[in-house]
């Protein structure tokens, strides 16, 4: 099965601050990557699904890009509101594996 | 509006069985797959399995295959998971997400689910 593994675990960053978290995938998985994001307390939330399309709803400074192997969500300008889990899944075939999370917070 | 309500947590001694079953509303329910996707408390997102449209495709993590099985209802819109030989580490909330699609396409509604416990 493919393994999907994220980096870093965890980063704490400035409000305004640009964010990168990796997500790679130990097979090729060409576009189909999904980012969701995770509120303490709340359900998953779908953020960008085909490795870059954003969902409706979603602010317009979460962006993804990648394909294959290697895929990145970007955060343009940290707000406080973004202080979340992130997760990625990979949806090519079953089973659709999530990475392990990357804990975002505000330094 | 979207809406998923998962039923049929509870606490069961390993080796035994529980049926969840998760009531959706405010879509028409067999335009879409289905998933049910589970959180340990404290952990992260476990895929557990997933459903087409009809019924006639389904996917499990290879943690549940053999043990789980995923089944929908599309007259009374409920989507099901029949597990069995439940193990320690089954124990988990577990949640009835909405695909995008009809299959093969990630979830973009999740209910807030159902826990279940999984201890002697």
């Amino acid at each position: 099965d493919t393994q999907m593994t994220q980096s870093p675990s965890s980063l704490s960053a400035s409000v305004g601050d640009r964010v990168t978290i990796t997500c790679r995938a130990s097979q090729g998985i060409s576009y189909y990557l999904a980012w969701y994001q995770q509120i303490p307390g709340k359900v998953p939330k779908l953020l960008i699904y085909a490795a870059s399309t954003l969902q409706s709803g979603v602010p317009s400074r979460f962006s993804g890009s990648g394909s294959g192997t290697e895929f990145t969500l970007t955060i343009s300008s940290l707000q406080p509101e973004d202080v979340a889990t992130y997760y990625c899944q990979k949806y090519n075939s079953a089973p659709w594996t999530f990475g392990q999370g990357t804990k975002v917070e505000i330094k | 509006e979207v809406q998923l309500v998962e039923s049929g947590g509870g606490v069961v001694r390993p080796g035994g069985s529980l049926r969840l079953s998760c009531a959706a509303s405010g879509f028409t329910f067999d335009d879409y797959g289905m998933s049910w996707v589970r959180q340990a408390p404290g952990k992260g997102l476990e895929w557990v399995s997933g459903i087409n449209w009809n019924g006639g495709d389904t996917g499990y993590a290879d943690s549940v295959k053999g043990r789980f099985t995923i089944s929908r209802d599309n007259a009374k819109n409920s989507l099901y998971l029949q597990m069995n030989s439940l193990r320690a580490e089954d124990t988990a909330f577990y949640h009835c997400a909405r695909d995008l699609g009809r299959f093969g396409e990630p979830p973009d509604y999740w209910g807030q689910g159902t826990l279940v416990t999984v201890s002697s």
